[in-house]
Order: structure tokens, then C-alpha cells, then sequence
């Protein structure tokens, strides 16, 4: 049992470059989430997804797109890659009520220059 | 909107000491209440929960209460050990007039390193 995996665990882009980190998970999760992790500012929601075909936006959505075609993968896709993207990205899972413990993944650091 | 917030770090502890990390927050509906630990080079994990007012979440040594009337779920461990060095996050999980879908609201994180 993985768990939660992401790749890659590094990536350096360039600015206006674009890529898509990887998530999936094992453990038969309908609910997934992806958050940026800055330097002492906590996490913050990029996108959530609550099945396969059924996405939306968290806090902080801009630059970010995302699809859910199966309810292992929820990949992150980034489009013209800006230095303020400059962060690590979690994807997690779980069973989506408000009681229930979110899943992590090890994290992708990325940097953007 | 809901928001968490946690005491300033880092904290430096000796072995054995007894640690207190504030949490308090601001949230408009019911929340269940978490505190994820993340090691160096990890994802983070879940430490303890609790649901509902005055439950007490408890995991390794570590505890905290759901204060309801201070809006308060600060963490606590009598005796640390230096394996306990880590980020501990502090989160929200808010139900409001149905479900929050799991979302979680983080406060900034709080690095404790604990010496022999």
C-alpha cells in the first residue's frame, strides 16, 4: 500500500516554462487535494477535487489547472511558470468529511528562475 | 472566513522539557480540529484530532483540548524527546450548513528542535 505518491521530488523550471506534477493515491480516496507549502506561511488550497470528473478551486487557484479523469490521479498542471510559483506542492487524499484525516504525499519542490 | 493561528517559533526545548504550542482560530461553523506533524524531508502526518467541543485528542504523549469558549486547541507533550523535532501545523476542517468537503485551513507552522 503507497499510499500517496508525487512526482517528480525536484524540478527546476524556467520562467514562462510549463509542467504537470503527478499525484496518485491507492487507497480508493474520492476526495483530493493539492496545496503550496511557502517558507512560514503554512499551506494554502490550490484546487480540491471530490471525484473523478468533479474539480474546483481553493484558495489559491491562478496559474493552476487540474483534472480528475480517475479517481487515483489528480495531476497539477502549471502554465507559464512564474517565480512566485516558486513553493513545494502537497497532493493529499481522504475521505472527504470535515472529521476525517487528509493523507500527504512527500512533496515536489519547485523552483522557478 | 476561518482562519489559525499559531504562537511564533522556532521553539527550542531541551530533552524531557514540557512543551505547550498555542493554537487558536476563527471559524464561522462547526470545525473539527487537527494537528499535523511534518519530519524533514516528509509530507505531514496526522499527530491528533478532535470533533467536537472539550473532546481531547491524545497520540505519542501528545494532547490537546477542544476549547469551545477560548477557541483554543493547543498542543502538549510532558516529556519531549528529540525524535519529536519537527513542524507542527495546527488545522481546521470546517462544516458549514453541510460539508466542507475536508478542506483543511493551516496555521504557519511552528519548528521545534529539541536538544540532548
Amino acid at each position: 500500500n503507497a499510499g500517496v505518491t508525487q512526482t517528480p521530488k525536484f524540478r527546476i523550471l524556467k520562467i514562462g516554462q510549463s509542467m504537470t506534477l503527478q499525484c496518485a493515491q491507492d487507497m480508493n480516496h474520492n476526495y483530493m487535494y493539492w496545496y503550496r507549502q511557502d517558507p512560514g506561511m503554512g499551506l494554502k488550497l490550490i484546487y480540491y477535487s471530490v471525484g473523478a470528473g468533479i474539480t474546483d478551486k481553493g484558495e489559491v487557484p491562478n496559474g493552476y489547472n487540474v483534472s480528475r479523469s480517475t479517481t487515483e490521479d489528480f495531476p497539477l498542471r502549471l502554465e507559464l511558470a512564474a517565480p512566485s510559483q516558486t513553493s513545494v506542492y502537497f497532493c493529499a487524499s481522504s475521505w472527504g468529511q470535515e472529521s476525517y484525516e487528509q493523507y500527504f504525499g512527500p512533496g515536489t519542490r519547485l523552483t522557478v528562475t | 472566513g476561518n482562519s489559525v493561528t499559531q504562537m511564533e517559533g522556532p521553539v527550542t526545548l531541551s530533552e524531557e522539557a514540557f512543551l505547550t504550542i498555542n493554537c487558536t482560530y476563527t471559524a464561522t461553523g462547526y470545525p473539527s480540529l487537527f494537528w499535523y506533524v511534518q519530519y524533514p524531508g516528509e509530507g505531514l502526518q496526522l499527530l491528533l484530532k478532535a470533533t467536537k467541543a472539550d473532546d481531547k485528542g491524545s497520540n505519542k504523549g501528545f494532547e490537546a483540548t477542544y476549547r469551545k469558549e477560548t477557541t483554543s486547541f493547543h498542543l502538549e507533550k510532558g516529556s519531549v524527546q528529540v525524535s519529536d523535532s519537527a513542524v507542527y501545523f495546527c488545522a481546521l476542517s470546517d462544516r458549514l450548513g453541510g460539508t466542507s468537503y475536508g478542506k483543511l485551513t493551516f496555521g504557519q507552522g511552528t519548528i521545534l528542535t529539541v536538544h540532548p
